[in-house]
């Protein structure tokens, strides 16, 4: 299986922050990488795919990177309906997987 | 709008099958891919596994002896199907849509199964 490894797991963060998450991959996966955001109770949502192609509807602040093993999602100015915990995703090779989640909190 | 909608019973007791309906409203299940996830209370995502709607589906091998997904396209409606569960697979089971394999870009809003006797 393909391991993908996040990078900070947690993160103490203010509103206005420029907030950026690695996920590196165990191996290359080409850009076959998503990015979701959970909030407590709450299903995940698509944020970017394909590693850098925001999602419909998904506001301009998020945007992702990289390709390869090595990748990148930003929030360029941190809001408080941002305060989540974001996933990455490959969908390289069977079975998918997921990072094991970054968690933001209010500092 | 696309909604989905997860239903089954929240509690299944050990050894038994675990059985979870996802309903569709609001678009075709023609066309997509039709995952299920699920997390395990605090802790982060797995995929179980996905079906298209033609039957034809990937499990995670982690799984695959004891999962079957199918799909019934007039009824809009996925099923997955857990045998011989243990205290392990005690998890919200999120069912998701697929516009190719991946991203899942409609998500149900989840269901938990808790084992226990």
């Amino acid at each position: 299986d393909i391991q993908l490894t996040q990078s900070p797991s947690s993160l103490s963060v203010s509103v206005g922050d420029r907030v950026t998450i690695t996920c590196q991959a165990s191996q290359d996966i080409s850009n076959y990488l998503n990015w979701y955001q959970q909030k407590p109770g709450k299903a995940p949502k698509l944020l970017i795919y394909d590693a850098s192609n925001l999602e419909t509807g998904v506001p301009s602040r998020f945007s992702g990177g990289g390709s390869g093993t090595h990748f990148t999602f930003t929030i360029s100015s941190l809001q408080p309906e941002d305060i989540a915990t974001y996933y990455c995703q490959q969908y390289d090779n069977f079975p998918y997987t997921f990072g094991q989640g970054a968690k933001l909190e209010i500092k | 709008h696309v909604q989905l909608q997860e239903s089954g019973p929240g509690v299944v007791k050990p050894s038994e099958t675990l059985s979870l309906t996802c309903t569709v409203s609001g678009g075709s299940i023609s066309g997509y891919f039709w995952s299920w996830i699920r997390q395990p209370p605090g802790k982060g995502l797995e995929w179980i596994g996905y079906v298209y709607h033609s039957g034809s589906g990937t499990y995670n091998p982690s799984l695959e002896s004891r999962v079957t997904i199918s799909a019934d396209t007039s009824k809009s409606q996925l099923s997955l199907k857990l045998t011989s569960v243990t205290a392990a697979d005690t998890a919200m089971y999120f069912c998701a849509r697929g516009r190719q394999l991946s991203p899942w870009d409609y998500w149900g809003q989840g269901a938990l199964v808790t084992v226990s006797s």
